[in-house]
């Protein structure tokens, strides 16, 4: 079965704090992993993707994988006002033909002034 | 820079009328799909197509058929739209088959079935 669970917040932090978001998944074939963040009436933009265990950074934002544990996480450090937004964890399937991404429900982050 | 494009922002139809929504990708990409967003639900695969003519079923094709007569284009219908389609649909294209691909997604397109 195909799952992909986020909680879905919202969460809220002070401006300059660190925001952790965590996502679980099911399927222990999943080989790629992505965090899209969603402004309210916009569409999905992809801003992470990590595809080995570890830790992948890219400026204020740190991507942690953990296969074994079936979990996978995003950082952001130094918040900000404009980081508020939903964000959606997104893991690879394959089925016919392609991989597919399987999407949780999406985390809402409010970063509080 | 990728871009997705979608025929309409917002659209308002009446039950049973049939609907199309359009999709176009210009960065030569061989998959395209359709979602649904639905509070609560997040996003469901409708349809996907991974060539010109193929299309597969994802999670929720019921009551929706797309077509994809060319490679750019990818097109989602309501044969008889019903007031349970009302969403949020969001089109996505992706360059190849392979699983680190990312998924870059049009605007959107918010319809009510009134």
């Amino acid at each position: 079965q195909k799952e992909v669970e986020q909680n879905s917040g919202p969460l809220s932090v002070p401006e300059g704090a660190i925001a952790s978001l965590n996502c679980t998944y099911s399927d222990r074939g999943s080989q790629s992993f992505f965090w899209y963040r969603q402004y309210s009436g916009k569409s999905p933009e992809l801003i992470m993707s990590i595809y080995s265990n570890g830790d992948k950074e890219d400026g204020r934002f740190t991507a942690q994988l953990n296969k074994a544990s079936q979990y996978v996480s995003l950082l952001i450090r130094d918040s900000q006002p404009s980081d508020s937004a939903t964000y959606l964890c997104a893991v690879n399937i394959h089925q016919t033909g392609a991989n597919n991404l399987f999407f949780g429900t999406g985390t809402r982050l409010t970063v509080i002034p | 820079d990728v871009k997705v494009t979608q025929s309409s922002r917002y659209l308002v139809k009446r039950t049973g009328e049939k609907v199309f929504l359009e999709c176009v990708q210009d960065m030569d990409h061989e998959n395209m799909f359709w979602y649904r967003q639905d509070p609560g639900l997040g996003l469901r695969l409708i349809y996907f197509s991974y060539d010109v003519k193929m299309k597969e079923k994802g999670d929720i094709p019921e009551g929706y058929s797309v077509s994809r007569e060319k490679k750019e284009r990818f097109s989602l219908i309501l044969e008889s739209a019903s007031t349970n389609q009302t969403s949020m649909y969001l089109c996505a294209s992706s360059s190849t088959r392979l699983s680190t691909d990312t998924q870059y997604f049009g605007p959107g397109t918010r319809l009510t079935v009134l």
